[in-house]
């Protein structure tokens, strides 16, 4: 069974705190995504990565950054967290192929306070 | 640059009936995928379909089908049968191939299903 985890479910941070969110994926997906997701604005894709220690810039990467160092790990991390950062994160995963749907992991809560 | 667009912010179905999700797209590529996701309250995010822009037929798995109109840029899901946990919020997406495939999100229809 294909499995995307990521390292916490919820999370509550003070603003200024630097943020780590892991995302782990078991299927040898060379593509992995963070997405944002807030109420009335679906999904925001923040980075994205084709291979390790390649990374892309999504639609609204300010205040954020990524590292994948290893192929199946891909983490996102925000430096200062400030309030305007608490929302859902997602991170998924895919094969190369057109067609393939991808695949998301159970998401991360953060409230940054 | 590609666009979703999902009109209906919620939506109400009884138990047993049928109910349509729409969705329409803009995109210049001549080759495209689209799909359909569920988000149940839990927050995971559920595959439910997909059809590709080149497909002779209109895609079905189980009671999800997609009416897919081409030259209307439109691809609307319909659950059939409905059943209480089909309430949920459904997004539909598009494929980015200009970024490494992720997926563009339209903003979302909440269904409610009642008994």
């Amino acid at each position: 069974d294909v499995k995307v985890t990521q390292s916490s479910r919820y999370l509550v941070k003070r603003t200024g705190e630097k943020v780590f969110l892991e995302c782990v994926q078991d299927m040898d997906h060379e593509n992995m995504f963070w997405y944002r997701q807030d109420p009335g604005l679906g999904l925001r894709l923040i980075y994205f990565s084709y291979d390790v220690k390649m990374k892309e810039k999504g639609d609204i990467p300010e205040g954020y950054s990524v590292s994948r160092e290893k192929k199946e790990r891909f983490s996102l991390i925000l430096e200062s967290a400030s309030t305007n950062q608490t929302s859902m994160y997602l991170c998924a995963s895919t094969p190369r192929e057109f067609w393939d749907e991808q695949y998301f992991g159970p998401g991360t809560r953060l409230t940054v306070t | 640059a590609q666009k979703i667009t999902q009109t209906q912010p919620g939506m109400f179905v009884q138990e047993k009936e049928a109910v349509t999700l729409d969705c329409t797209y803009d995109t210049s590529d001549p080759s495209y995928g689209l799909f359909w996701y569920k988000q149940p309250s839990s927050g995971e995010m559920i595959f439910l379909i997909y059809q590709g822009s080149y497909d002779q037929q209109n895609a079905t798995e189980g009671r999800y089908s997609l009416n897919f109109q081409k030259a209307r840029k439109s691809a609307n899901l319909v659950i059939s049968a409905s059943q209480l946990g089909d309430s949920a919020m459904y997004f539909c997406a598009m494929r980015d191939e200009d970024s490494g495939y992720a997926l563009n999100f339209g903003k979302g229809t909440s269904l409610l299903v009642t008994p």
